[in-house]
């Protein structure tokens, strides 16, 4: 199954714009990754789903436009733009393990990235 | 607006069974084309997945917990549960359950319940 990669901990200024990553494991760069945002205390909450062509579908209920995904090779990349403090959170990479029709019905996570605002 | 709710025991001993109950309210449980899921997260680390139940009863489990895992619907009660035996002090985590359409995303989670698997 694929295994997907993030950095532990990123940082940006308020107001500033800060790129978080997800890396999928080799053979597995036609995969879509659901990100979620998890504030402090709370559970997870749906951003958005990206593949390589970018966003695919919509966006989750309450996500400001500051908020954008882009997907080139095995990266998965969500950018957050003018941060605000309530964006403080950790973010989640998460993707459905299937290939076409032969669904496996997996599902795996990345280990989180804690977005600090400065 | 569909909400989901856990609840269930916060202290279990262990070698026992771990059992919680997700509570779906503001639409059916056995309506449309949903995976019902449960997700942990131990303290301070990454989610992970358990498994999920379609609305036709039909289980997908993390291969890694299936041995100990069984996931069941109730729709009288528009209810769906977890079960994972023989626990350990691993197991502690905070315990999610959340709605996935299929060829969907998670979406909407509970708050969570914290579970502590302790003597």
């Amino acid at each position: 199954q694929p295994v997907l990669t993030q950095p532990p901990s990123a940082s940006a200024s308020l107001g500033a714009s800060v790129t978080l990553t997800c890396t999928l494991s080799s053979g597995y760069s036609n995969y879509k990754v659901d990100w979620y945002q998890q504030r402090p205390g709370k559970g997870p909450r749906f951003v958005m789903r990206v593949g390589t062509g970018g966003i695919v579908g919509s966006k989750g209920d309450g996500i400001p436009d500051r908020f954008s995904v882009l997907g080139s090779g095995l990266n998965r990349y969500l950018t957050i733009k003018n941060i605000q403090e309530e964006d403080e959170s950790d973010y989640h990479c998460g993707a459905d393990h299937g290939s076409g029709s032969n669904f496996v019905g997996y599902v795996v996570f990345g280990g989180g990235t804690k977005l600090t605002v400065l | 607006q569909v909400q989901l709710q856990e609840s269930g025991p916060g202290l279990v001993k262990p070698s026992q069974t771990l059992s919680l109950t997700c509570t779906v309210s503001g639409g059916s449980i056995s309506s449309g084309s949903y995976y019902w899921s449960w997700i942990r997260q131990p303290a301070g680390k990454g989610l992970e997945w358990i498994g999920r139940i379609y609305t036709s009863g039909s289980t997908n489990y993390n291969p890694s917990l299936k041995s100990r895992v069984t996931i069941s619907v109730d729709t009288s009660k528009n209810q769906f549960s977890l079960k994972l035996s023989s626990v350990t002090a691993a197991d502690t985590a905070v315990y999610y359950c959340a709605r996935l359409p299929v060829f969907g995303w998670f979406d909407p989670w509970g708050q969570g319940t914290l579970v502590t698997v302790s003597s």
